[in-house]
C-alpha cells in the first residue's frame, strides 16, 4: 500500500547534538516532499520542501533534507539542535501529476531536546 | 502567526447540535483543505476545494458538510456528531491545487463532542 513512514516515534537529544529523522515513502511517480513542524500548541509550519532540482534542500531554522530517489527517502537533518527545536515533525508527500494536492502525512516524530 | 485564520479556537457541542467551523485566508490562494487530527496522530485529509469546487472528499461521513462560499472562505458544517469526532480540525490553503505547492495551516479548532 502507498504510505509515508517515519522510523522514529520519539527522539530525545541533548542540545548541540546532531539530528537526523528518517522518512520513506512508497508512492510511485513524481513525488513532492515536505517536512512540517508542529511546536506545542502551535500550527503546522513548513520547514522545507522538494519537488525538483538539487536533491539537497535547505529550510528554515537551520534544517536541511536530502531526497534520495533510489532509496525513496527524504531524511531531515540539523547539525546542532536547540531546546527550542522540541516539537513534532511530520514528513508529507503529494504525487504529481494528480494535480490535486492530496497530501499524505507520516505518523510524526516527537523530538525532545534536553537543555 | 499563521495567515490562515480559524474560528472558533475551541468548540464543545452535544451530539444533537448543529455548529459550523470557519476558515479564512487572504493570501489569494485558490485551494483550501480540511483535515482532522487526533491526539498524537498525523493530520488526515477530509476535503479539498480547488477554485471553490469540491475536488476531493475522502469518504467523510455526511454529518460533516463542507462549503466554500468564495475563494477566501471555507466552512465545515457539523450535525449529529459522535464522540469519536472529537479532534483538532485543521484548515489549510495553498496557492493552487498542484502537488508541489505547499499548504499553509491554521491553528485549528479543537472540537469536543459530549
Amino acid at each position: 500500500a502507498q504510505s509515508v513512514s517515519q522510523h522514529n516515534h520519539h527522539v530525545i537529544l541533548s542540545e548541540a547534538a546532531s539530528l537526523e529523522l528518517g522518512c520513506n515513502y512508497s508512492y510511485g511517480g513524481t513525488v513532492n516532499l515536505f517536512w512540517y513542524v508542529q511546536y506545542p500548541g502551535q500550527h503546522l509550519q513548513l520547514l522545507l520542501k522538494y519537488f525538483s532540482g538539487d536533491p539537497l534542500v535547505k529550510g528554515i531554522k537551520g534544517f536541511e533534507a536530502e531526497f534520495i530517489k533510489s532509496k525513496f527517502s527524504f531524511n531531515l537533518r540539523k547539525p546542532s539542535v536547540q531546546w527550542s527545536d522540541t516539537a513534532e515533525y511530520f514528513c508529507a508527500v503529494t504525487v504529481t501529476p494528480l494535480n490535486n494536492n492530496d497530501m499524505r502525512f507520516g505518523a510524526g516524530t516527537r523530538l525532545t531536546v534536553k537543555p | 502567526d499563521t495567515e490562515v485564520t480559524q474560528t472558533p479556537k475551541h468548540l464543545v457541542m452535544g451530539m444533537t447540535n448543529k455548529k459550523s467551523l470557519k476558515c479564512e485566508q487572504h493570501m489569494g490562494h485558490r485551494a483550501m483543505y480540511w483535515y482532522k487530527q487526533k491526539a498524537k496522530k498525523p493530520p488526515e485529509l477530509m476535503f479539498v476545494y480547488s477554485y471553490e469546487k469540491l475536488s476531493i472528499n475522502e469518504s467523510v461521513p455526511s454529518r460533516f458538510s463542507p462549503e466554500c462560499p468564495n475563494s477566501s472562505l471555507l466552512n465545515l458544517h457539523l450535525h449529529a456528531l459522535q464522540p469519536e469526532d472529537s479532534a483538532l480540525y485543521l484548515c489549510a490553503s495553498s496557492q493552487g491545487p498542484a502537488g508541489w505547492q505547499p499548504q499553509h495551516f491554521g491553528d485549528g479548532t479543537r472540537l469536543s463532542i459530549l
